[in-house]
């Protein structure tokens, strides 16, 4: 079992609806991360909270929309998504930096899979 | 900027058997992390190992093991005996002290362990 929790585990939507992907740890990390990953690829970094404020945007279109609520959640807000959307959206969580040894891994949801049709 | 090398779209191993996948990485922070994920077909991205710039010893966690050297900016996984289930993408990644919190990532090597 792993210790992020995403759901749901798969998402089918047309292009002019509106859903969101949530994600939930409770390990105490205060780094939260969303990427998007094609298959045989490696994940695509999309967003990073640290200590619940947006630190990192890699430019990511704006019909994708982040939110952390609080320490624990972080939810993806989609809305008039492609097709070349369809993914698994992954979402991570890691010690936040504090500033010594990069020691700490980053643990993983199971992800959802996201069809665009 | 930090980078992660891995050469080996695909390998197969006979089951039973140690097979190496490469990782190289390029860095001038001093100060960094080297982890290996398994991903299994189902998607779900686990931690396998972790090796500190600064760690005298490789690394070991049961049939894993990181075959590390500084010098070369390598750090190959070595999966001994392998099992079946051990069929999997395996991503070699990258924390560095000045990027924080930010992880990089290799292209990724498909494993295929043939029984």
């Amino acid at each position: 079992d792993t210790e992020v929790t995403q759901t749901p585990k798969h998402l089918v939507m047309g292009m002019t609806n509106k859903k969101s992907l949530k994600c939930e740890q409770h390990m105490g990390h205060r780094a939260m991360y969303w990427y998007k990953q094609k298959a045989k690829k490696p994940p695509e970094l999309m967003f990073v909270y640290s200590y619940e404020k947006l630190s990192i945007n890699e430019s990511v279109p704006s019909r994708f929309s982040p939110e952390c609520p609080n320490s624990s959640l972080l939810n993806l807000h989609l809305h008039a998504l492609q097709p070349e959307d369809s993914a698994l959206y992954l979402c991570a969580s890691s010690q936040g930096w504090g500033g010594t040894l990069p020691n700490q891994p980053q643990h993983f949801g199971d992800g959802t899979r996201l069809s665009i049709l | 900027a930090q980078k992660i090398t891995q050469t080996q779209p695909g390998m197969f191993v006979q089951e039973k058997e140690a097979v190496t996948l490469d990782c190289t990485y390029d860095t001038s922070d001093p100060s960094y992390g080297l982890f290996w994920y398994k991903q299994p077909s189902s998607g779900e991205m686990i931690f396998l190992i972790y090796q500190g710039s600064y760690d005298q010893q490789n690394a070991t966690e049961g049939r894993y093991s990181l075959n590390f050297q500084k010098a070369r900016k390598s750090a190959n996984l070595v999966i001994s005996a392998s099992q079946l289930g051990d069929s999997a993408m395996y991503f070699c990644a990258m924390r560095a002290q000045n990027t924080g919190n930010q992880f990089y990532f290799g292209t990724g090597t498909s494993l295929t362990v043939i029984p």
